[in-house]
């Protein structure tokens, strides 16, 4: 099965514009979650969807959105950036099932550089 | 809440030493546990799981990981280091099946030299 891929893999935007990063999981997989990860912070939780729902979310304001297509494939979206969006993004998808521990695959990220 | 705590923001071995990373967890439910690996300019690639089965978990690359209840560990281990090793480490944890929200530590830089 091809792997979990996001595009770009590199993005660089100015302070105030706004960007979208696409997602597409593992086929067969219908969960995705989005995860910022920083030299500071680290790897922080973004969001999960599930059948186009958000399901979960972490704890960033509101410029971060997202969302789910019927195909599973997903989006997020950061608008007005500040220079301390600039970090990896990225994507992991799993089967989203109840009942069962559900492993999280990730993809190659995307770069994303505010100036 | 749960949380993870990695020990050592960077650790130096010899290649052929033994490599321990240490991962402690806290939970207020049993935890699902997972180590992943990251490459330079990569995404994560999981390297083992704990899901309440085997305590001792065997993964890729010849590493392996002690689930410890009592001390609320899961520290990854590798007989032998190889110069391929070298890369950032993170423990993670999830608390709710089909939920796979994960929880992170802040990661440990693995240092291989000849």
């Amino acid at each position: 099965k091809a792997g979990v891929t996001q595009t770009p893999r590199y993005l660089i935007k100015t302070r105030g514009q706004q960007v979208t990063l696409s997602c597409s999981p593992i086929s067969g997989h219908r969960s995705v979650s989005w995860y910022q990860q920083t030299p500071g912070q680290g790897l922080q939780f973004l969001f999960e969807y599930f059948s186009e729902t958000q399901r979960n979310k972490g704890n960033f304001p509101g410029r971060f959105s997202g969302r789910q297509f019927s195909n599973s494939r997903s989006e997020m979206n950061v608008s007005t950036l500040e220079l301390g969006d600039s970090a990896l993004y990225l994507c992991a998808s799993s089967s989203g099932l109840a009942g069962a521990p559900d492993t999280q695959y990730f993809g190659p990220g995307t770069r994303l550089t505010v100036l | 809440a749960q949380s993870v705590t990695q020990l050592g923001s960077h650790v130096s071995v010899s290649e052929g030493a033994l490599v321990l990373l240490r991962c402690n967890y806290s939970s207020s439910v049993p935890p699902y546990l997972f180590w992943y690996v990251q490459y330079p300019n990569q995404g994560l690639q999981l390297l083992l799981k704990y899901t309440s089965a085997a305590t001792l978990v065997k993964g890729i690359n010849g590493f392996e990981a002690e689930f410890k209840k009592s001390e609320t560990s899961f520290h990854l281990t590798k007989p032998s280091a190889h110069m391929s090793d070298a890369a950032e480490y993170f423990c993670a944890v999830s608390v709710a099946a089909g939920y796979s929200t994960l929880t992170f530590g802040k990661g440990t830089m693995l240092l291989v030299s000849p």
